[in-house]
């Protein structure tokens, strides 16, 4: 089955720096890449998703790269700020199928020090 | 969106007892997963289900766990006779259809149980 790997495990940055996030994924029939963001004690909440016909998809000071010969997808935040302190996990999904489950990595914690 | 509801948001069971997770989906939505997230780690997929059928359960424990997501109602994971590795979080998540543009999962709140 698919296996995604996520790195780093935490990630300090100033306020105001860029944080990023690098996920690989192994199967290649894997079309969909979403990022969810965890605050503690809080329910996964999805920021950002793009699918394997799109290279780059941005959405204010979130942007996410895909690279499908690679087989990597990264989360990138630009202009900081505390409350992107959170767990960030990155998946990867066959869709449509009959499962369509996602497969998570192991989160980055990403700590924002003001 | 209205959400998906979990129930309890908490749950203490010893050990040996039984454990009945419950999952409203977001309002229209049919299909729903279960997922354990254990300390400090990832989300690890558990099984999918549509009203009344179970499709996927590749990922769930073949002994004390159960799933079901009846015509009417919500859907209900039970762990049975349960042991001091079973405390986890359990999210449940909705998606109206997994097809193209359909993917999105949204995630309840979570229950965390705790078996003592």
């Amino acid at each position: 089955g698919e296996n995604v790997e996520q790195h780093p495990s935490t990630l300090s940055v100033q306020e105001g720096d860029s944080a990023v996030i690098k996920c690989t994924y192994s199967d290649s029939a894997s079309n969909y890449f979403p990022w969810y963001k965890q605050e503690l004690g809080k329910r996964p909440q999805l920021i950002i998703d793009i699918r394997s016909n799109v290279g780059e998809k941005k959405d204010q000071r979130i942007a996410v790269t895909l690279n499908k010969t690679a087989k990597h997808f990264s989360l990138h935040i630009t202009e900081t700020q505390p409350e992107d302190s959170a767990v960030y996990f990155c998946a990867a999904s066959i869709t449509p199928n009959t499962g369509n489950q996602f497969y998570f990595g192991t989160g980055t914690s990403l700590t924002v020090i003001p | 969106n209205a959400g998906v509801m979990q129930n309890p948001r908490h749950l203490v069971r010893r050990r040996g007892q039984e454990a009945r997770l419950r999952c409203s989906p977001v309002k229209g939505h049919s299909h729903v997963y279960w997922y354990r997230q254990l300390p400090e780690e990832g989300l690890k997929f558990m099984v999918y289900l549509q009203k009344e059928n179970i499709i996927d359960e590749s990922g769930m424990p073949k002994e004390r766990f159960s799933a079901e997501f009846p015509k009417e109602g919500p859907s209900i994971l039970r762990i049975q006779q349960v042991v001091r590795g079973d405390s986890a979080a359990y999210f449940c998540a909705s998606s109206p259809f997994p097809g193209q543009g359909q993917e999105t999962q949204y995630f309840g709140p979570g229950t965390r149980l705790l078996v003592l």
